[in-house]
């Protein structure tokens, strides 16, 4: 499985765009990049996943570059009710034992 | 549909005893999966099940059971509680991947469990 490095932390204020990285530089040609969302005393929450390009929903962006070596999740026009822990993960499609680890994701805060 | 329904939400126990977490999905998913979370630690990964019958150790099975009891339910079990054990767990289940896609884990709201 590939491993992913993601920022521990990160502060921002309430209206700008944050973005976190992830580095996943073990990935595999069947590996797939997602992210999940939790807020406190909740289980995760699946917001994104992509493959390669830009993917966007109503929640965020993700975008993943040409060797796929790292992705950014996008969080546009932040509020306080963002703050939450943004796990990025590395999912193996196909994978007929269908082990899913998280890591220890990053922790947003917003500002007002 | 209620998704995944994680029981009980809170318990106490004191060491030594014994524990059996319950966890049901009604989204006719395949995999299910146990998972504990510590302060700063992330989740990590104790047991799951990739298909009714079949179980497989995650990056922290000892001291935990587990089984997958048919394709909706799938329990873990504490046999001697210890105070290491102290965390809130979390279940979720996945439909397969298939060929082209991923198909995201859906969570349970928590178990708070504290070992005395």
């Amino acid at each position: 499985l590939a491993k992913t490095t993601q920022p521990i932390s990160m502060d921002s204020y309430e209206g700008q765009e944050v973005n976190i990285t992830c580095s996943h530089n073990n990935i595999a040609t069947n590996d797939y990049i997602t992210w999940y969302q939790q807020f406190p005393s909740q289980g995760p929450r699946f917001i994104i996943q992509g493959y390669k390009t830009k993917v966007t929903n109503e929640v965020a962006s993700l975008f993943i570059p040409a060797d796929r070596k790292s992705s950014t999740l996008s969080l546009p026009r932040v509020s306080l009710s963002d703050t939450a822990v943004y796990y990025c993960l590395v999912v193996p499609v196909m994978n007929r034992d269908d082990k899913i680890i998280f890591g220890k994701g990053t922790r947003l805060h917003i500002l007002p | 549909n209620a998704g995944v329904t994680q029981t009980p939400k809170f318990q106490v126990l004191k060491t030594g005893q014994s524990m059996t977490l319950q966890c049901a999905q009604d989204m006719n998913h395949n995999s299910m999966y146990w998972y504990r979370q510590d302060p700063g630690m992330g989740l990590r990964l104790i047991y799951y099940s990739a298909s009714e019958g079949t179980t497989d150790k995650g990056e922290v099975p000892n001291g935990y059971n587990v089984s997958r009891l048919n394709k909706r339910e799938f329990s873990l079990r504490l046999e001697s509680a210890a105070p290491s054990q102290t965390s809130v767990y979390f279940c979720a289940s996945r439909k397969s991947a298939t060929r082209n896609s991923n198909q995201p884990q859906h969570f349970g709201d928590g178990t708070r469990l504290s070992i005395l």
